[in-house]
């Protein structure tokens, strides 16, 4: 399978929990995504990878969130200090530069207790 | 501050029948559209993607039309299918190519 991977798929926590989720691109694609969902909403835009530079966070990403792509592949999205209100579908997308579609990672759904 | 809408939130229809679904945007200065098709509890699917210089583009069933001037694209879905039974979601990037979405249209087909 070359679409894009997340892990992990489902992640239950208590408030105050660390989580740490990993996105896996297409492996030619140097442009990754992140965005929240919550239900009944269209996603919303987190932050943007081109390589490894992290070029545009959003207002919505908090100083308790931080993401990473330390060589341009994978990416990790870490939220410290969970809260209720970060329960959400956090997904990741990928494109390169030549072609101007996303595609979307099947997403990891965060229930914080 | 570029905002996406999609009307309505909900639709459901007999199998069989042809319907369109309506997006509008406020910024027209965008230079594409991506249509997208969303399973419960999944991640989202491409579905169609419009350049600015086009106005239309086919795939199978499916039809997208962008109107840039007025501020709307529409996705029409011929001979429904209850397999078609999904969220539709619109989305137009920033010049930084992150996309905007808008809420979704969940559309329900029934047998």
């Amino acid at each position: 399978d070359t679409g894009v991977s997340q892990d992990p798929r489902h992640k239950i926590t208590k408030r105050g929990q660390n989580v740490t989720f990993r996105c896996d691109p297409i492996s030619e694609h140097n442009r990754l995504y992140w965005y929240r969902q919550t239900l009944g909403q269209g996603p919303e835009f987190l932050t943007y990878f081109q390589n490894e530079a992290q070029l545009e966070k959003s207002r919505l990403l908090s100083d308790r969130f931080s993401a990473e792509r330390p060589k341009g592949s994978f990416s990790t999205l870490e939220i410290q200090r969970t809260e209720q209100g970060d329960s959400a579908m956090y997904l990741c997308a990928s494109s390169s530069s030549e072609e101007e579609t996303q595609y979307f990672g099947p997403g990891t759904r965060l229930l914080v207790l | 501050k570029q905002e996406v809408t999609q009307i309505p939130a909900a639709l459901s229809v007999p199998e069989g029948e042809n319907l369109v679904l309506n997006c509008s945007f406020t910024d027209s200065a965008i230079y594409n559209l991506q249509w997208f098709r969303q399973d419960p509890g999944k991640g989202l699917t491409s579905l169609l993607l419009i350049q600015s210089s086009q106005r239309e583009q086919t795939s199978g069933r499916l039809n997208a039309s962008l109107d840039k001037s007025s501020g709307r694209s529409t996705l029409y879905i011929a001979a429904s299918q209850p397999g078609d039974s999904a969220t539709y979601l619109c989305a137009v990037p920033s010049n930084t190519g992150k996309l905007i979405f808008g809420q979704g249209t969940t559309l329900q087909v029934k047998p």
